[in-house]
């Protein structure tokens, strides 16, 4: 069966940074793109990054760049989002989303939120 | 950024209705990486159809997806109870992009 667990949520103040990550099992991890979306309360999905099969193709949503980083650890079967600078508008639940076919399989996301 | 435009905001219908739900690329899609998802209050998004069309492992066939070029169709075909929820269309190609959503209400 396959899983994906976020974790590493929680409350930061502006200017600050936190690290998500996402433990997947289930299926072969190193042969996925995997995604990482984001949904702000009450609002729709919004995309944030992707990464290929072995971490040399990065790709982020322009509200992001120069502040988030995405990483995978193919050994530990997990991908990270480094989130450095964070602001007000990131606050959001982060899923972890397996890129194929769309997005197939999701974990069940981790809360970010950024205030004072 | 390719933008989807969804419509319309909110489909109010019974259940055994016929639901349409339209979402519209802002330019043509030259692949057919189109996927529509359903999410309920508290739970992650679950993928229906990819591929525009490729109705997803377990999907009822009362589930469908149609279109080419900008404008792509969700329809599904009699409502049943659990189906009231909110709907999303998403391109996925390296760079990807979400619909704001259609939120079907009985």
């Amino acid at each position: 069966e396959v899983q994906l667990v976020e974790s590493g949520g929680g409350l930061v103040q502006p200017g600050g940074s936190l690290r998500l990550s996402c433990a997947a099992s289930g299926f072969t991890f190193s042969s996925h793109w995997m995604s990482w979306v984001r949904q702000a309360p009450g609002k729709g999905l919004e995309w944030v990054a992707n990464i290929n099969q072995d971490g040399s193709g990065k790709y982020f949503v322009d509200s992001v760049k120069g502040r988030f980083t995405i990483s995978r650890d193919n050994s530990k079967n997990s991908v990270y989002l480094q989130m450095n600078s964070l602001r007000a508008e990131d606050t959001a639940v982060y899923y972890c989303a397996r890129k194929y076919s769309g997005s197939d399989y999701w974990g069940q996301g981790t809360l970010v939120t950024v205030s004072s | 950024e390719i933008v989807l435009t969804q419509s319309p905001g909110t489909l109010s219908l019974s259940p055994g209705e016929r639901a349409t739900l339209s979402c519209r690329a802002s330019q043509s899609l030259s692949s057919i990486y189109l996927a529509w998802y359903q999410q309920k209050p508290g739970q992650a998004p679950r993928l229906l159809i990819y591929g525009i069309s490729s109705r997803a492992t377990g999907i009822p066939d009362r589930f469908s997806g149609s279109g080419s070029g900008t404008d792509f169709t969700l329809t599904i075909s009699r409502l049943e109870p659990e189906d009231f929820a909110v709907y999303f269309c998403h391109q996925y190609g390296n760079s990807q992009t979400f619909g704001q959503g259609t939120k079907v209400e009985i």
